[in-house]
């Protein structure tokens, strides 16, 4: 079992749809949640980052986190094309030590027109 | 402009040869990261740093060394042991924050480093 995955996708929304993007992870013990967005041929930018149950929103954005269930998730709502994007979620696993991050392979999001 | 700036953009070596990988912070980070992305693919940890003159290994290390003898700069060399160097090259950076507050900071990336083989 990977440490932290991701569905490939692509998962495709029409615009204007809600995008939900699920990641799991391993380690129970894991503490804090990170979603990056990846532009092809960028870098990864901070979306949002979440360390309690529940929901956080910010702007179009949501991440909700399970920690019994070990998952935590991304919603995108009015999703635009420019949302078009890789998003990785990164995981700070107890395991891992000190502040490393270990990283989904990404699911790659289409909106489309 | 505070920030992470990685150079060169774009990176050819020969084989045989050893390439350094600029990275440099403004924002007084603590720790810096260097991470390899293949296609496709997430990212791996090559090696990180928490503070000055001291470093760790991560998932991936052979065939690649770094320094840390300031806090602004996280240099990356590839060796000519590092068989399959071609990849996409990210550094990053986080705050240290209060008590805890290191395990919840997050890390802000460069814009990165291709590297490619002649």
């Amino acid at each position: 079992q990977k440490e932290v995955e991701q569905n490939s996708g692509p998962l495709s929304v029409p615009e204007g749809a809600i995008a939900s993007l699920n990641c799991t992870y391993s380690d129970r013990g894991s503490q804090s949640f990170f979603w990056y967005r990846q532009y092809s041929g960028k870098s990864p930018e901070l979306i949002m980052s979440i360390y309690s149950n529940g929901d956080k929103e910010d702007g179009r954005f949501t991440a909700q986190l399970n920690k019994a269930s070990q998952y935590v998730s991304l919603l995108i709502r009015d999703s635009q094309p420019s949302d078009s994007a890789t998003y990785l979620c990164a995981v700070r696993l107890l395991t891992g030590g000190g502040n490393k991050l270990t990283f989904g392979t990404g699911t790659q999001l289409k909106v489309e027109l | 402009d505070g920030g992470i700036t990685q150079s060169p953009k774009y990176l050819f070596r020969k084989e045989g040869q050893n390439v350094t990988l600029s990275c440099e912070q403004n924002l007084n980070h603590d720790a810096m990261y260097w991470y390899r992305q293949d296609p496709g693919q997430g990212l791996r940890l090559i090696y990180y740093s928490q503070i000055v003159n001291d470093f760790q290994k991560g998932d991936i290390a052979e065939g690649y060394s770094v320094s840390r003898e300031k806090k602004e700069s996280f240099p990356l060399t590839v060796t000519s042991a590092q068989k399959n160097p071609t990849a996409f090259y990210l550094c990053a950076s986080s705050s240290k924050g209060a008590g805890n507050g290191l395990l919840n900071q997050p890390q802000h990336f460069g814009d990165g480093t291709r590297l490619s083989i002649l």
